[in-house]
């Protein structure tokens, strides 16, 4: 299975929007609406940002926001905010005897 | 509050098998899927394995499977790992993690702090 694509990298400035963008197929990401988004700063466990494409997990700011369009799933964080300096990865569910693909993650860089 | 908690990682010679174990906790354990994720050493997270909430699927991505084998014991709140005929490139920090879901929608929203497995002769 082949993981999502995702842009190695973005940045921006602090107060600033920025979307990263995730991108796989119709077996996917445009079949399923089943996108999550997490982050994950250096050393630590990942965080779920992002859940079923648009949902946001109680705790998570409302600052990081869900879409999809066709085969493209997106996070948008907006109000960018030092402390957002990170990875970002996202995932689908698939449906397949390989359920959950992720993408190759975004490094965020807060100027 | 939730808490999963990885052990049985380490140091092991090609070929050689190891068992990952994940015991949870401040939760229904037998409502959720179970995820193995893992990333290597500079790497990207990739999904590994899960198991439905009542152990009768499991899935596993394919560079593991036939090698891997998931498990889990709902009386103990245990989810395990078993690792055999182990390659270089397993060698990553492996995440036990819960799906928001009884089954695999990838909504992985309560993580361990991840376990490192380092195959090397």
């Amino acid at each position: 299975q082949s993981a999502l694509a995702q842009p190695a990298s973005v940045s921006g400035s602090p107060g600033q929007s920025i979307t990263i963008s995730c991108t796989g197929t119709s077996s996917d990401i445009g079949g399923y609406d089943s996108v999550s988004w997490f982050q994950q700063h250096p050393g630590k466990a990942p965080i779920l940002l992002i859940y079923d494409v648009t949902n946001r997990p109680s705790g998570v700011s409302h600052r990081f926001s869900g879409s999809k369009s066709g085969n493209t799933a997106s996070l948008t964080i907006s109000g960018l905010q030092a402390e957002d300096e990170a990875h970002y990865y996202c995932n689908s569910y698939t449906g397949t005897s390989h359920p959950v693909v992720f993408g190759g993650g975004t490094k965020l860089t807060v100027l | 509050q939730v808490q999963l908690v990885e052990s049985g990682g380490g140091v092991v010679q090609p070929g050689r098998s190891l068992r990952l174990s994940c015991a949870a906790s401040g939760f229904t354990f037998s409502s959720y899927g179970m995820h193995w994720v893992r990333q290597a050493p500079g790497k990207g997270l990739e999904w590994v394995a899960v198991i439905y909430d009542d152990g009768n699927d499991e899935y596993y991505t394919d560079s593991v499977k036939g090698r891997f084998t998931i498990s889990r014991d709902n009386s103990k709140k245990m989810v395990y790992l078993q690792m055999n005929s182990l390659r270089a490139e397993d060698t990553a920090v492996y995440y036990c993690a819960r799906d928001y879901y009884s089954s695999a929608s990838g909504a992985l929203d309560s993580w361990g702090q991840g376990t490192l497995v380092t195959v090397s002769s």
